[in-house]
């Protein structure tokens, strides 16, 4: 199973909004309703932002969110903030029933 | 509170075996599956597999078929990681991590890590 496909790196300034996408194939993204997002600090385990495509656990902020068309998903942040800058990472269930990761993405905030 | 704890670093020589465990509380066991995912150093997570922890049942990548085994303590509420045949391209930092109810992926609840370190 190949890791689904992100971007190195993106940047926005506070304020701006910007995309994150995570390309993957029918035997996966597209298969399925079944994309999570991730958000890590540098040392620390990742946080659960996004499940089921677009869905948030309680407690993340409404600045994050989800979509997906065909075999890529997307991650929107609205109104960045400094605390934001970290890495994030998508997640799909895939047809062999297991998961796989993208290869993350670092975001730098401006 | 709902907690995942998992067990200290670990330095082994290759060949070797390790064994991690994920210890939980706050929350019944029995009604959440449990993921393994590792992070090698400047890397991306990798996943490894998922146990449910009522009966055992397991599913990895097929990358770890034949050398990784996943099992479940119910009365500990603890779940464990098997690690076999260790080459250097296993250090890295591994979680576990709850998988969230009513979803076939999101993982909600994770340990801290275990870096394990493998080195002649």
């Amino acid at each position: 199973q190949s890791a689904l496909t992100q971007p190195a790196s993106v940047s926005g300034s506070p304020g701006q909004s910007i995309t994150i996408s995570c390309t993957g194939t029918s035997s996966d993204v597209g298969g399925y309703n079944y994309v999570s997002w991730y958000q890590q600090y540098p040392g620390k385990a990742p946080k659960l932002l996004i499940y089921d495509v677009s869905n948030r656990p309680s407690g993340v902020s409404n600045r994050f969110s989800g979509s997906k068309s065909g075999n890529a998903a997307s991650l929107t942040i609205s109104g960045l903030q400094a605390e934001d800058e970290a890495d994030y990472f998508c997640s799909s269930y895939t047809s062999s029933t297991s998961r796989v990761f993208g290869g993350g993405t670092q975001l730098t905030v401006l | 509170q709902v907690q995942v704890v998992q067990s200290g670093a670990e330095v082994k020589k290759p060949g070797a075996s390790v064994k991690v465990s994920c210890k939980t509380s706050g929350y019944t066991f029995t009604n959440f599956y449990m993921h393994w995912v590792r992070q090698a150093p400047g890397q991306g997570l990798e996943w490894m597999g998922i146990i449910n922890p009522t009966g055992g049942t397991t599913n990895f990548a097929q990358k770890f078929q034949g050398r990784i085994t996943m099992t479940s303590d119910t009365s500990t509420s603890t779940v464990y990681m098997e690690l076999s045949s260790l080459r250097s391209q296993d250090t890295a930092v591994y979680y576990c991590a709850r998988g969230r109810a009513g979803t076939r992926n999101g993982m909600d609840v994770w340990g801290q890590g275990t870096t394990v370190t493998v080195s002649s």
